[in-house]
């Protein structure tokens, strides 16, 4: 299975700071069709998991401009450009490239 | 609007059964490929199993090793999870999500249903 590996496990922002979390997998993500299925995920407390970006940089639909997400080869980053209050939480990268789908171990972004 | 339902988790002893269902409204699941994911509580995610649109297909996580199964019922719009031989380490929330269409990811999870093992 491709591991996929997070840094930093947690991180504590200031509201209206910038904000990065790293993703990396294990060996290469491209699919058989091309496309690198590469996506970020952002889990509140209590909440399932939303989808934010797929296809490592496209936005999901009602995802705010602030994230921004990009990456190429086994590299990836999300961004927020200023952290808001609502963005606390977990965020995990997800490969869907290969099956067994699988995810990092979550960044915990703490305000 | 797409939602998913689960339902069917609860207490269960070690070498029981489970069927965990899903309920889908807002999409036709036979349009779809259906994924159940799971998360120990405070852990992280973990794919246990994925049926595909056309139903021919389906795929497990390694840990499954033959003990579960996953279904659909077309009629009733909705997902099942048949687990057997259930271990401690199966304790989790489990969540059903939807795969996209236009591209081999997923999309939206439902609530989820937990799962206990113990004696």
């Amino acid at each position: 299975d491709i591991v996929m590996t997070q840094t930093p496990l947690s991180s504590p922002v200031t509201l209206g700071q910038p904000a990065s979390i790293s993703c990396r997998s294990s060996q290469s993500l491209l699919h058989y069709d091309g496309n690198i299925y590469l996506n970020w995920l952002h889990q509140r407390p209590g909440q399932p998991p939303r989808l934010l970006f797929y296809k490592i940089s496209n936005r999901f639909s009602g995802v705010p401009d602030r994230f921004s997400a990009s990456g190429a080869g086994t590299y990836f980053t999300l961004r927020i450009s200023r952290v808001e209050a609502e963005d606390v939480g977990i965020y995990y990268c997800v490969q869907t490239s290969q099956y067994p789908d699988t995810f990092g171990q979550g960044t915990k972004l703490e305000i | 609007e797409v939602q998913l339902v689960e339902s069917g988790g609860g207490l269960i002893q070690p070498g029981g059964s489970l069927r965990l269902s899903c309920a889908a409204s807002g999409f036709t699941v036979s349009d779809f490929w259906m994924h159940w994911v799971r998360q120990v509580p405070g852990k992280g995610l973990e794919s246990v199993a994925r049926l595909s649109n056309d139903g021919s297909h389906t795929s497990y996580g390694d840990f499954v090793k033959g003990r579960f199964t996953i279904s659909r019922d077309s009629a009733k719009n909705t997902v099942h999870l048949q687990m057997n031989s259930l271990r401690v380490d199966d304790t989790a929330l489990y969540f059903c999500v939807r795969g996209t269409q236009l591209w081999a990811g997923i999309d939206f999870w439902g609530q989820g249903t937990l799962v206990t093992v113990s004696s």
